[in-house]
């Protein structure tokens, strides 16, 4: 299978950068995307094939791929932005999707 | 505005089933792929299934043992997920979610979940 490995948590200062990571060996030959999950609500699509904002989502929020890794990165941190973030993907034969195991961002 | 409403979740004992629904308002329903998701206690999200437009694809996780079943009605505008033979491990906040389209298996509008405990 594909796994998809994430660093359990990434704490930053306000207005800092914070860049959440995503690593699979899937993930040189298939699109990703993140989402943003806080408590009580439901997911949201941030990134849309690595590099693309999903509708609505602020500037400060970008994306980058590197091989078989693929970075959320968020400049000037917001305290709005403290939540769970996942990556997913899906198999390069289209069988399943997978989601990374989530990043705990903690806005100091 | 896409609405997805989900219903069914309840208290189950081990060994039980049950079936979930999801109501879908403010698109074309029948012109996208739907998924099921599930959120565990541990914080992690786990897909669960999809199912395309026409229902002609359908694809499942492999930790789901067959014991699952997503279907779909257009006319209906729903989304249903049959359950069976359910465990503790099942506990969960499941999702429905549309696909975002164009065949990307993303997911770009979630219901708020319903909540399903699995406990004798």
């Amino acid at each position: 299978s594909y796994d998809l490995t994430q660093p359990p948590s990434v704490s930053v200062s306000p207005g800092q950068t914070a860049r959440i990571t995503c690593s699979g060996a899937g993930l040189s030959r298939q699109f990703s995307y993140w989402y943003q999950k806080k408590p009580g609500q439901a997911p949201v699509l941030v990134m849309i094939k690595e590099t693309r904002r999903a509708s609505g989502i602020p500037e400060r929020f970008s994306g980058s791929r590197s091989g078989t890794t693929v970075t959320l990165t968020i400049s000037g941190v917001q305290a709005e932005d403290e939540a769970d973030y996942f990556c997913q993907s899906s198999d390069p034969r289209l069988t399943y999707v997978m989601f990374g195991g989530g990043t705990k961002l903690t806005v100091l | 505005e896409v609405l997805l409403v989900e219903s069914g979740g309840v208290v189950v004992p081990p060994g039980g089933s049950l079936r979930l629904s999801c109501a879908a308002s403010g698109f074309n329903f029948d012109d996208y792929t739907m998924h099921w998701v599930r959120q565990t206690p541990g914080k992690a999200l786990e897909w669960l299934c999809l199912i395309s437009w026409d229902s002609s694809e359908i694809r499942y996780a492999d930790s789901l043992k067959g014991r699952f079943t997503v279907s779909r009605d257009n006319t209906e505008v729903s989304l249903s997920l049959q359950m069976t033979s359910l465990t503790t491990e099942d506990t969960a906040l499941y999702f429905c979610a549309k696909d975002l389209g164009d065949n990307t298996w993303s997911l770009d509008s979630w219901g708020q979940g319903t909540l399903v405990t699995v406990s004798s």
